[in-house]
């Protein structure tokens, strides 16, 4: 199993829509998470960060947590064309013992004008 | 723009010479990662540096990797007698500030071919 586990995609959806981007965590006891969009070529960039259960919002971006279910997901709202990209979810493992950072390989996301 | 930058950031070489690569990180961050990433995979973490101190390497590097941060400022990532396998974008992250304590942030990267 996967420490980190993402759709790969594509998730395509049309402009103006809500994008839903999902990833799921092996350790029980991590306990902060990332998300990074990337675009082609480019390098990852750090859009939401969540460490407690429940929502938190961010403009068009919301990132939810349940750690019970080891579940952590992305919502962005009023999806624009400039949002297709690769959405890479980051999990801080093992309870804080180490600051590495664990990555999904990521879900491409694209948005139909 | 991060504030997060590495230099060079392409390199084109031939199996079996050394290369070196550079980050800077943010001024006032304390922690730098190395990380390495192919095409279709998340990045993968290599080493940490807290400081000056190289704290954490993954059981996954070879030796022929090596990383130094001589004055808790910049760093430098080698690879000795690359191979083709090392073909990869290396990525530099900075933490540390005093606003986002947990969040990583990274450069442009360094793209690396090996022919």
């Amino acid at each position: 199993q996967k420490e980190v586990e993402q759709n790969s995609g594509p998730l395509s959806v049309p402009e103006g829509a809500i994008a839903s981007l999902n990833c799921t965590y092996s350790d029980r006891v991590s306990q902060s998470f990332f998300w990074y969009r990337q675009y082609s070529g480019k390098s990852p960039e750090l859009i939401m960060s969540i460490y407690s259960n429940g929502d938190k919002e961010d403009g068009r971006f919301t990132a939810q947590l349940n750690k019970a279910s080891q579940y952590v997901s992305l919502l962005i709202r009023d999806s624009q064309p400039s949002d297709s990209a690769t959405y890479l979810c980051a999990v801080n493992p093992y309870g804080g013992a180490t600051n590495k950072l664990i990555f999904g390989t990521g879900t491409l996301l694209a948005v139909q004008p | 723009d991060t504030g997060v930058s590495q230099d060079p950031r392409h390199k084109i070489t031939k199996r079996g010479q050394n290369v070196t690569f550079r980050c800077d990180p943010i001024s006032e961050h304390n922690r730098l990662y190395w990380y390495r990433q192919t095409l279709g995979q998340g990045p993968e973490f290599l080493t940490y540096f807290q400081n000056e101190a190289q704290l954490e390497k993954s059981r996954l590097l070879s030796d022929r990797f090596s990383a130094e941060r001589p004055k808790g400022s910049f760093s430098t990532l080698e690879i000795q007698r690359t191979e083709q396998g090392d073909s990869a974008m290396y990525l530099c992250a900075s933490q540390g500030g005093p606003y986002s304590y947990n969040e990583q942030f990274f450069g442009p990267g360094t793209r690396l071919t090996v022919l």
